[in-house]
């Protein structure tokens, strides 16, 4: 499964949008970029999923660059409670089943 | 109702001690996943079960021992504890229906003394 780096950090205004990038240069042809969050000492929460459109969802919207090697999802306005932990990870969905490779993520911190 | 439970939520023993940790999910999923949260806070999957069968088997230790009674259910039984294994363990469940998205347990937080 291919590689993804993501900053380590960042920090964001309550009610703007937040954008966290994402790297996967090595992403092949059928692997998807799923993200995922960790809110403190919670389970890991699915936010949204895709291949190389753009996806919009009720909780973030992706954005796929063309050439598939990196992707931004969009918070589009945060709150206190997007405060956590943001994984980008590339995923296979041949199977059905799959290993997820959690990475280090960005941590988010929304500040009122 | 909860989709992916856990129990127990905590758990506090001696070295060389043997748990278990249940894992139940009521969403109707056909796999089902443990993953560990160490210290450092990465996230690694150590094993997934698809239909009651064994189909991920990472890099774990054999003291480690998922059993999976039914779909439902995905245990996991830990011997001789060690410290290293102080750790948070995940649960989590999946289907290929939709977008395969992995469904997370509340986790449960081990400490061996």
């Amino acid at each position: 499964d291919a590689k993804t780096t993501q900053p380590p950090s960042m920090d964001c205004a309550e009610g703007r949008a937040a954008n966290l990038p994402c790297n996967h240069s090595t992403i092949s042809g059928n692997e998807y970029v799923y993200w995922y969050r960790q809110i403190h000492s919670q389970g890991p929460q699915y936010i949204i999923h895709g291949l190389k459109n753009n996806e919009t969802n009720e909780m973030a919207s992706l954005i796929i660059t063309e050439d598939r090697k990196s992707s931004t999802l969009i918070l589009p306005h945060a709150t206190l409670r997007d405060t956590a932990v943001y994984y980008c990870i590339v995923f296979r969905l041949t199977d059905s089943w799959g290993k997820l490779q959690f990475g280090a993520g960005t941590q988010v911190v929304v500040t009122p | 109702d909860t989709a992916v439970s856990q129990t127990p939520k905590y758990l506090v023993t001696q070295m060389g001690n043997d748990k278990s940790i249940k894992c139940e999910q009521n969403l109707g999923h056909d796999t089902m996943y443990w993953y560990k949260q160490d210290s450092k806070k990465f996230l690694k999957i150590m094993f997934s079960y698809n239909n009651k069968e064994l189909i991920i088997n990472e890099t774990v230790p054999n003291r480690f021992s998922p059993k999976s009674p039914d779909k439902a259910h995905l245990n996991l039984h830990i011997n001789s504890l060690e410290l290293g294994d102080s750790a948070v363990y995940f649960c989590a469940s999946s289907s290929p229906i939709g977008g395969n998205e992995q469904f997370f347990g509340p986790g449960t937080r081990l400490t061996v003394l």
